[in-house]
């Protein structure tokens, strides 16, 4: 599977939008792009994935650059409750295997 | 999606002994995934289990240290055996489609050696 980076952390201020970038310039047509997010002792927990149109959910929007070299979650209002570590994580729709190579994610810190 | 219930949540052992770690869905899955998280760390991928063959294990685990069962396509087992403090650790299990559907995990086990 292709390799994403993520900057290390994050800040940002409650009830304001908050824009996650994920780079993947190595990304192959059938890689799908996944977001998971870890709060503080917890498992990870999906949060969207695209492959090349931008999407919507009810936790967030992915917004895919044109050449799919990266991405971006977008976190429309953040809340306290969105502390968490993003992982952006590429998932080859070829590979059989079904695993997830995880990176080391970005640490998003919320300031009340 | 499906839910998955995993225990023990936590424990402490004494070195040398050995923990079973449970994982319950509440669907048939066809792949199971256990992960292991050290502290501060990110996921590493330990082993896919797939019901009624041989668990797959990635490169630096081996059976005999994480043996797996899977005897059917709800439940799994990850044990941890003779400990040592460097397996202190969060374990975790995943279950998932495929790259078109996003990965459930479980609350996870943090395991701690002494």
């Amino acid at each position: 599977d292709a390799k994403t980076t993520q900057p290390n952390s994050m800040e940002s201020n409650e009830e304001e939008p908050v824009h996650l970038p994920c780079n993947h310039s190595t990304i192959s047509g059938t890689d799908y792009i996944h977001w998971y997010r870890q709060l503080p002792s917890q498992g990870p927990e999906y949060v969207i994935h695209g492959l090349t149109s931008n999407v919507n959910n009810r936790m967030a929007s992915l917004a895919i650059a044109e050449d799919r070299k990266s991405s971006t979650l977008i976190l429309h209002r953040a809340t306290l409750r969105d502390a968490a570590v993003y992982y952006c994580i590429l998932r080859d729709v070829l590979d059989s295997n079904y695993q997830l190579i995880w990176g080391a994610g970005t640490k998003l810190i919320i300031k009340p | 999606s499906a839910v998955i219930s995993q225990k023990p949540s936590r424990d402490i052992c004494q070195r040398g002994t050995s923990l079973t770690i449970q994982c319950q869905v509440d669907s048939q899955v066809t792949m199971m995934f256990w992960y292991r998280q050290q502290p501060g760390q990110s996921l590493t991928l330990i082993a896919t289990a797939n019901q009624g063959s041989e668990a797959t294990y990635e490169s630096g685990f081996v059976i005999d240290k994480f043996p797996i069962s899977r005897p059917n396509l709800t439940f799994s087992t990850l044990t941890v055996s003779n400990m040592s403090p460097e397996d202190s650790s969060i374990y975790l299990c995943s279950v998932g489609g495929g790259p078109n559907y996003g990965y459930t995990f479980g609350s996870g086990t943090r395991l701690t050696v002494v």
